[in-house]
């Protein structure tokens, strides 16, 4: 059974902070790792999607890094704003898999 | 503007009926998914279809049915064989189907059992 976790479950900044949170998945067989953000009542948007080891995708004051040989990514919000509160969500996929295997968020709230 | 838009927002179901959540796409993307998102868990993949007239079960497919006789259209039906459906379901789409893709989600419909 694929195991995606991620830590912490929330995190509550002030704003301003700079903040980051992990995703875990088996490291074998890696194929893709997907972060979406999902602000309330909205759909969940694409971030990045990362398929290299050693990938840092960067976008505004957000980035994420992957590391395949450990089975984690980590991902960056620099100078935390309101509008950043959100669940942020990781998704792996198997070499020859066929589904993203989603992990169950991290809560972040950024107050101001 | 292209999306996604699924309807109604919130579904109430009676015991032993069958409901059914819409989704539609107008990104003329192939791959269609939906996925079912409970408390304290991540999305789980229901089904999926990468074109027309073609879908394959995802983890938990029972009491869930689908067809895709349209590109742009993607219905979930919720059976009165499922036996808890009460969650919140999304419905994603993607270009081509493979998992490097992004996949663009819409708002989920909320289905509650009276």
């Amino acid at each position: 059974i694929l195991n995606v976790e991620q830590s912490p479950q929330s995190l509550h900044v002030q704003e301003g902070d700079s903040t980051n949170f992990t995703c875990s998945f088996p490291s074998s067989n890696f194929y893709a790792l997907h972060w979406y953000r999902w602000e309330t009542a909205k759909s969940p948007e694409a971030l990045f999607v990362m398929t290299l080891n050693g990938d840092e995708k960067k976008k505004g004051r957000i980035s994420a890094t992957l590391n395949t040989k450990e089975g984690y990514s980590y991902l960056y919000i620099k100078g935390s704003q309101p509008e950043d509160s959100a669940t942020y969500l990781c998704a792996f996929c198997m070499e020859y898999g066929n589904k993203l295997v989603f992990g169950a968020g991290t809560i972040l709230r950024v107050k101001s | 503007d292209g999306g996604i838009t699924q309807s109604p927002k919130y579904l109430f179901r009676k015991e032993g009926q069958n409901v059914t959540l819409s989704c539609e796409q107008n990104l003329n993307h192939d791959a269609m998914y939906w996925y079912r998102q409970d408390p304290g868990q991540g999305l789980r993949l229901i089904y999926y279809s990468q074109i027309v007239n073609d879908f394959q079960k995802g983890d938990i497919a029972e009491g869930y049915s689908v067809s895709r006789e349209k590109k742009e259209s993607f219905p979930l039906t919720v059976t009165s064989a499922q036996k808890n459906p009460t969650a919140f379901y999304l419905c994603a789409s993607s270009i081509l189907g493979i998992l490097q893709e992004t996949q663009y989600f819409g708002p989920g419909t909320r289905l509650l059992v009276l």
